[in-house]
Formats: C-alpha cells, sequence, structure tokens
C-alpha cells in the first residue's frame, strides 16, 4: 500500500533545543496532518495542512506542506519536558478521507 | 463535548473468544474509523465508515467485522480472536467544515492469549 517514511525514528535533546522531523513520499497528498500521541493516549491533531507551500504555525509548533506535495515537515522550537511524546504525520492522496500514517517520530526532551 | 469515546480501554481474551469494541462521537460527524497500532508500524486502517449506512475494509480488515449502527456509533468485532491481534485499537472520527480532520478516541488495549 501507500508508503510514509517519517524520519528520524527518535530524536533525544536537551530543554530548549529546536527539533526538526519530516515525513517523505513517492506518491503525491492533498492534505497533510502533523499528530502528538502522549503514552497510554491517542494522538491529538497538532496542524494541518491544505496547500503546497503552505506554512502553519500553533505556538511553537510550525509545520509545512512541501512544495512537490510529497513532503512534510514539523518544527519545534525551544523544547520543553512536556513536548515528549510521539509525532505521527499523516496525509490524503486523492478522494475520500482515508489517511496514511507515518510510523513516528518518539521525541524525548532531557530536563 | 467528549469528543470520541470507547469501551472498554483495557481487555483480555483467550484465543478463540469473540468481543466487540464499542465507539461513539458527539461531534456529528459523518465518517468513522478504526485503526490499529502495533509497536514500531504507526496507525494502521481496518475498516471505515464514510457516512451512516456505510462500511469499507480498510489496510488489514482480516480477522474484524464493523457496524456502523447510527451516525453516533461505529463497533468493531473480533469473532475468533487470535494473538496476533494483541494490540491498541483505536476509534477516529471526521466530518463538518475540516472533514479530513480525524479525531481519536483513547484506545482499547487488546491482549489475545
Amino acid at each position: 500500500g501507500q508508503q510514509l517514511n517519517q524520519s528520524p525514528q527518535s530524536m533525544f535533546i536537551q530543554e530548549g533545543e529546536d527539533v526538526s522531523m519530516n515525513c517523505t513520499s513517492s506518491s503525491i497528498f492533498n492534505t497533510w496532518l502533523w499528530y502528538k500521541q502522549d503514552p497510554g493516549e491517542g494522538p491529538v491533531l497538532l496542524i494541518a495542512l491544505y496547500k503546497a507551500g503552505e506554512l502553519t504555525s500553533n505556538g511553537r509548533l510550525t509545520a509545512q506542506f512541501g512544495i512537490t506535495r510529497k513532503d512534510s515537515f514539523l518544527n519545534i522550537s525551544a523544547s520543553i519536558p512536556s513536548d515528549v511524546g510521539i509525532y505521527f504525520c499523516a496525509g490524503r492522496r486523492t478522494s475520500g478521507s482515508r489517511l496514511t500514517f507515518g510510523e513516528g517520530t518518539q521525541l524525548t526532551v532531557n530536563p | 463535548n467528549a469528543g470520541v469515546t470507547q469501551t472498554p480501554k483495557f481487555q483480555v481474551l483467550k484465543t478463540g473468544q469473540s468481543m466487540t469494541l464499542q465507539c461513539a462521537q458527539d461531534m456529528n460527524h459523518n465518517s468513522m474509523y478504526w485503526y490499529r497500532q502495533d509497536p514500531g508500524m504507526g496507525l494502521r486502517l481496518i475498516y471505515y465508515s464514510a457516512s451512516e449506512g456505510t462500511t469499507d475494509k480498510g489496510e488489514v480488515p482480516n480477522g474484524y467485522n464493523v457496524s456502523r449502527l447510527n451516525k453516533r456509533e461505529f463497533s468493531l468485532r473480533l469473532e475468533s480472536a487470535a494473538p496476533s491481534q494483541t494490540s491498541v485499537y483505536f476509534c477516529a472520527s471526521s466530518g463538518g467544515g475540516r472533514v479530513y480532520e480525524q479525531y481519536f478516541g483513547p484506545g482499547t488495549r487488546l491482549t489475545v492469549t
């Protein structure tokens, strides 16, 4: 099936550092979404992107819809301990509302 | 608003037993989804319902059945549980003006021994 390659798989950073992660595909996507999952909880939607080149922020989080429509990026500035969790990208390819999910980036923030 | 709710939160089954996972949403969404999450594999779609009265297979439907009981409720049934179905199951819904944005429930942690 369709695949999204998310990297890195895990990150270990110090509090205050900036974080970057990305998602790539060999297929074109029309919508990109970024989710965060805390331990023992369901994923929570952070940012949704609808147009190629779109740059959207949510507090310290900024996500971009790649201009090739085959990738997306998430940046977290000035990380804090509560940023710990798994971050997932998800893409919608064509018609319908089905999403394809990446395998996630596990973020650990050391105080 | 409770959003998306799921019951039970935890369940242990023996191989061959059956059970139904329940999901309900109070956001008046048309579409609902069932995913399973396994370590290192992200979220994989089992079944979805684009609207009340319709259901379709996702990426990994074998061993599962679903029922869209009404607009609010979407259940997932395991007729004869197998150890390979040990996983965390998430229900999600989407609809309204942001139809592609899916909202997730808290999950059901299922162990099949």
